[in-house]
């Protein structure tokens, strides 16, 4: 149980364009989403948090109109990398929390490998 | 601010061989620690989790330790095997809310 999928698992992409990544809880509901950003030997930093019907909460720093976050359901969430550049390339993970239990279980997905060239 | 430190940086050993790996925090009110393994280009995957009352917690050739009056914890690896080759996160929570604090991890690379 508490299987978090992740697609495409990597994209390679040409700067300027977007790039959509989905994130679903296959066998719970997730009433929360949380995007990880992490670079190579580091750990992940994250990016936004979002509650399913609402607007996400971005951390400081982050571009929320550079990376939309849409979580329509409480299954899947997606982020969109928008006019992406090379400087976007990383290893996005996405993790969810169950609707139950305690606040800060998460359930990590198995990232999406992003290069933009 | 709360902070979660791991050492060593990285590790290499042989097949077969034991190794521990540690991680000191300073997150507060504490709630719980999570050990997790990251295989390369892959997502976490957790492996123990403790909570203030607990010090010792196995899973398979895992065992993690918790001293929370010195805020320290270890993970060892015993018998370790090609496929321990990872990298392992120690991951904090505190008592408020539900974000969680990552070491930067220890990279291991067990070697034939």
């Amino acid at each position: 149980g508490a299987v978090v999928s992740q697609h495409p698992s990597w994209v390679i992409c040409k700067s300027g364009t977007s790039v959509k990544i989905e994130c679903r809880s296959l066998d719970f509901q997730a009433t929360t989403m949380f995007w990880y950003r992490q670079f190579p030997k580091q750990s992940l930093m994250l990016m936004a948090t979002s509650n399913e019907g609402s607007k996400a909460t971005y951390e400081q720093g982050v571009e929320k109109d550079k990376f939309l976050i849409n979580h329509a359901s409480l299954t899947l969430s997606t982020l969109t990398v928008t006019s992406a550049h090379p400087e976007d390339s990383s290893f996005y993970i996405c993790s969810a929390r169950p609707g139950t239990g305690p606040a800060d279980t998460q359930y990590f997905g198995p990232g999406t490998r992003l290069t933009v060239l | 601010k709360n902070q979660v430190e791991q050492s060593p940086q990285s590790l290499i050993i042989l097949e077969g061989k034991n190794c521990t790996l540690q991680c000191n925090y300073t997150v507060s009110p504490f709630s719980n620690l999570r050990w997790y393994k990251q295989d390369t280009g892959r997502g976490p995957v957790s492996l123990t989790i403790m909570t203030f009352s607990e010090n010792t917690k196995s899973n398979g050739r895992y065992t993690a330790t918790l001293d929370a009056d010195t805020k320290q914890s270890s993970l060892h690896i015993t018998a370790s095997q090609l496929s321990d080759s990872a990298s392992y996160i120690c991951v904090v929570s505190a008592l408020s809310g539900y974000a969680l604090n990552f070491g930067k991890g220890t990279s291991l690379l067990v070697t034939p």
